[in-house]
């Protein structure tokens, strides 16, 4: 099975900062990498497909970029609603593993 | 709209079984691959199952955790999507979503519902 390695595990950051989370997948994985955000009682929402397409209404300051078995997702000036936390996903073969979660704090 | 509504949670004793529902709306059921996610308390997101469509004979995968113990099956004349758990787990107490797959060129979960929780204690 692909092993997906997300780090950090909690990244503190305040309005306005420049964050980036990194997904590294055991094996390549081509471009078949997504990130989803998940705000607590709330599922997760969808917010980058196949590594670095925008998923049509999340906002322009969320990329995505990488291939192969490293990846990142950056949000380029933080906003109060951006506290939250993110999962990448590989997409490439089954079990289509998730990785632990990148909880993203006020500092 | 699509719309993704879970039912069908609850407290089951351990060895026990449970079927939870997915009611859809807002997209042409049938075309779509469905699957469902699972979040225990305080944890991660778990892939749990996937059913394929018609055109691909309603095939279906499993992570290795539930292989064996849950059915994913579906209704395409209801618009509805299933999930038979049996020999129920403590460790399997999660918050169950309903997914729907974007498609193969896109490859993620395009939406998902509210969640279901089932809790398994004795």
């Amino acid at each position: 099975d692909i092993q997906m390695t997300q780090s950090p595990s909690t990244l503190f950051a305040s309005v306005g900062d420049r964050v980036t989370i990194t997904c590294r997948a055991s094996q390549s994985i081509s471009s078949w990498l997504a990130w989803y955000q998940q705000k607590p009682g709330k599922a997760p929402k969808l917010l980058i497909y196949k590594a670095s397409s925008l998923e049509s209404g999340v906002p322009s300051r969320f990329s995505g970029s990488g291939s192969g078995t490293e990846f990142t997702l950056t949000i380029s000036s933080l906003q109060p609603d951006d506290f939250a936390t993110y999962y990448c996903q590989q997409y490439d073969s089954n079990p289509y593993i998730f990785g632990q979660g990148t909880k993203l704090e006020i500092k | 709209e699509v719309q993704l509504v879970e039912s069908g949670g609850g407290l089951v004793q351990p060895g026990g079984s449970l079927r939870l529902s997915c009611a859809a709306s807002g997209f042409t059921f049938s075309d779509r691959y469905m699957e469902w996610v699972r979040q225990a308390p305080g944890k991660g997101l778990e892939w749990v199952g996937r059913i394929r469509n018609k055109a691909n004979n309603y095939n279906t995968e499993y992570a290795a955790s539930v292989k064996g113990r849950f059915t994913v099956s579906r209704d395409d004349s209801e618009n509805s999507l299933y999930l038979q758990m049996n020999s129920l787990k403590t460790e399997d107490t999660a918050v169950y979503y309903c997914t729907r797959y974007s498609g193969s060129y896109t490859r993620s979960l395009d939406y998902w519902g509210q969640g279901t929780l089932v809790s398994v204690s004795s």
